[in-house]
């Protein structure tokens, strides 16, 4: 089974710092899609940022950007110019049309301070 | 950019009782849509995926009999929970994916908060 690891509970930055928040995960598939999703306090989910496995080139969505390291099986999120509204619960998550559904890791909780 | 409503976005109700959770794709059509709960500072727990008219397949552990999923058209699904009680209050947030082939996100609703009383 597919599992999704987020190992820092809980991460701070300064406005205007750059952040780097951890994602790896477990797969014996080839092909697959990883997510970002952000959750602020008023629980929308957000997608953030996507990246198919197929492709070696890490995506970009203005200040956000990934490391995409297919072989260590490893995901993680750039933040940089951090504003106060990226505090949230941001939440890596994994898919496969094997099993057509997102799995999700259990989210890094990210302040964002003056 | 592809829109999820749901309502109602609180409901209160006495335990006993059974309440219905609406979930509208609004300007895209959904052949699957997810179920999902949320406890407090914790991930997201998939309960069930539905596809549009066949029967939704519950995640193990999750009670299809107190949890009715229907998707009765390609914008619609509803999640109602049956003879409702206090450990069933929670947060529950709706999916859905675009019927469009090759598409892959999931676009999510703003959820809805349910306490059984």
């Amino acid at each position: 089974a597919q599992t999704v690891t987020q190992s820092q509970p809980e991460m701070s930055v300064q406005e205007a710092e750059t952040v780097t928040l951890s994602c790896t995960y477990d797969t014996s598939e080839s092909d697959y899609y990883l997510f970002w999703y952000k959750q602020p306090p008023s629980r929308q989910m957000i997608l953030v940022i996507r990246q198919e496995a197929y492709k070696q080139q890490n995506a970009t969505e203005n200040r956000f950007s990934v490391n995409f390291q297919k072989a260590a099986k490893s995901f993680s999120l750039k933040i940089s110019d951090s504003q106060l509204g990226d505090a949230a619960m941001y939440f890596c998550a994994y898919f496969t049309g094997t099993a057509s559904k997102l799995t999700f890791g259990t989210g890094t909780r990210l302040q964002v301070t003056l | 950019g592809a829109v999820v409503s749901q309502h109602p976005s609180w409901v209160i109700c006495k335990s006993g009782t059974s309440v219905k959770i609406e979930c509208r794709s609004l300007d895209f059509q959904a052949t699957t849509m997810f179920w999902y709960r949320q406890f407090p500072k914790q991930s997201l727990m998939l309960m069930a995926t539905s596809n549009e008219g066949s029967k939704a397949t519950y995640e193990q552990g999750v009670e299809k009999d107190k949890f009715l999923i229907n998707h009765a058209s390609l914008t619609l699904s509803t999640l109602t929970v049956t003879s409702a009680h206090p450990e069933d209050s929670s947060f529950y947030i709706c999916s859905a994916r675009d019927s469009k082939p090759g598409v892959y996100e999931q676009y999510f609703g703003p959820g809805t908060r349910l306490t059984v009383t």
